[in-house]
């Protein structure tokens, strides 16, 4: 079975780091283009960012470039998603999803579960 | 920036009536245009691909149309579990590829 399994759910204060995760199974995870998609409390759907865990090219919204870090670990089959200082408007469910195809422009067809982050001091 | 704007926010239709959602892109997306389904509590669900293409599994009472700026996801006999909040998406236009539509709650009338 394709799948994407993410981390926990996070509580985090102001200022702190966070690193989340989204591991993919039942497909060659170096062979799909993985993107993060945010989602604040009862609002719409936001992208963020994308990444070939094959060769680590990374994209950014220009929305989200600057604000987060995206990488993968291919020998781990593992995308990640980081930030260095967090914000209480960082509070959000996070979900990563795969591209239906290793070309870039294509629908997100697998989505993880979603990691919930909250942010509060 | 492209802006995909859906309507209407909220529709409203009984059990086994026809539901139709539109969405409009601020320029043309060929037929890079993508429908999820969200129910609460869950991740996105994608529905239909390529404006017009149903992804594995989904069942053919859903269905897409349009090209360029217009947009529609027809759902031709409502089930229960249809009732959720649907999305579109273009992923045509870089830097703001994949962007999102504000959503569509269907609702039980």
């Amino acid at each position: 079975e394709v799948q994407l399994v993410q981390s926990g759910a996070e509580v985090k204060k102001p200022g702190e780091s966070l690193k989340i995760s989204c591991k993919g199974s039942g497909y060659s995870f170096t062979s799909y283009w993985i993107g993060w998609v945010r989602q604040m409390p009862g609002k719409g759907l936001e992208w963020m960012g994308i990444i070939y865990p094959g060769d680590s090219d990374t994209r950014y919204s220009p929305s989200f470039q600057g604000q987060v870090t995206i990488s993968a670990d291919k020998s781990i089959s593992t995308a990640y998603l980081q930030w260095s200082s967090l914000k209480a408007s960082d509070t959000a469910m996070y979900y990563c999803a795969r591209l239906g195809s290793s070309q870039l422009g294509d629908a997100f067809d697998i989505w993880g579960q979603g990691t919930m982050v909250t942010v509060s001091s | 920036e492209i802006v995909m704007t859906q309507s209407p926010a909220t529709l409203s239709v009984s059990p086994g009536e026809r539901a139709t959602l539109s969405c409009r892109a601020s320029q043309s997306v060929s037929s890079n245009l993508a429908w999820y389904q969200q129910k609460p509590g869950q991740a996105p669900r994608l529905l239909i691909y390529g404006a017009s293409t149903r992804a594995t599994g989904i069942p053919a009472r859903f269905s897409g149309s349009g090209s360029g700026t217009e947009f529609t996801l027809t759902i031709s006999s409502l089930q229960s579990e249809d009732f959720a909040v649907y999305y579109c998406q273009q992923y045509n236009n870089w830097p703001y590829m994949y962007t999102f539509g504000q959503g569509t709650k269907l609702e039980i009338k």
